[in-house]
């Protein structure tokens, strides 16, 4: 079985400040998924990384894997009030019964203070 | 372009009722999955299909059972509700890229 443990798993901070998230595995993933969800509502997805190494930026969002596949880490710069919300991460499978199946860590809630 | 609909959005059980989850998507996907979501446990895979006609187990199906007679629809059945089952449901359609779209979800309570 697949696991992703996800630290921390609630964050608390003042508007401008940074943070990072972290997921991490002893697994090989073939491509780690991060999303986002708003209470009352689904996931809805971020970002993709399929390379070892790759970085991803989606403005104040940085997304990076980790060149083994086994972990990734979403660092946000100067966070607003409307990044309040759940962040899951989620590996999909490396082949095999696994392909196209996601592995979700138990997520970060994370609120942002004006 | 409606994406992927669940209904009901909320729903209370009584223990050993019964009840049909339902979820359609209109992207002509072919996998579709169903999870459930509790409180600090992240998405927890019950069942999943990769096109019509054809479902298997995921993580937690023990308690439900999957149907997939359309690409569209994959409806989840409870048999004989449980308060374990209490729990947020979300089903969820994968595109070409392996990105996985979510439903609203279905908060059920069973007391």
């Amino acid at each position: 079985t697949q696991l992703l443990e996800q630290s921390p798993q609630f964050l608390s901070i003042q508007e401008g400040e940074n943070l990072t998230v972290y997921c991490n595995s002893s697994s090989v993933f073939s491509s780690l998924q991060w999303y986002r969800q708003e209470p009352g509502e689904g996931p809805v997805l971020l970002v993709t990384v399929v390379t070892g190494g790759e970085v991803k930026k989606l403005k104040r969002l940085t997304f990076q894997f980790g060149d083994a596949r086994k972990d990734s880490s979403l660092h946000i710069t100067a966070a607003q009030p409307g990044d309040t919300g759940l962040y899951l991460c989620a590996g999909e499978g490396a082949g095999g019964t696994s392909y196209g199946k996601l592995t979700f860590g138990q997520g970060t809630i994370l609120t942002v203070h004006p | 372009n409606a994406g992927v609909t669940q209904t009901p959005k909320f729903r209370i059980l009584k223990i050993g009722q019964s009840m049909t989850l339902q979820c359609a998507q209109d992207m002509n996907h072919n996998y579709m999955y169903w999870y459930r979501q509790d409180p600090g446990m992240g998405l927890k895979l019950i069942y999943y299909s990769v096109g019509a006609g054809i479902t298997d187990k995921g993580e937690v199906p023990n308690g439900y059972n999957v149907s997939r007679s359309t690409t569209e629809d994959f409806p989840l059945r409870l048999e004989l509700a449980a308060p374990s089952q209490t729990s947020v449901y979300f089903c969820a359609s994968q595109g070409a890229a392996n990105e996985q779209y979510f439903g609203p979800g279905t908060r059920l309570t069973v007391t």
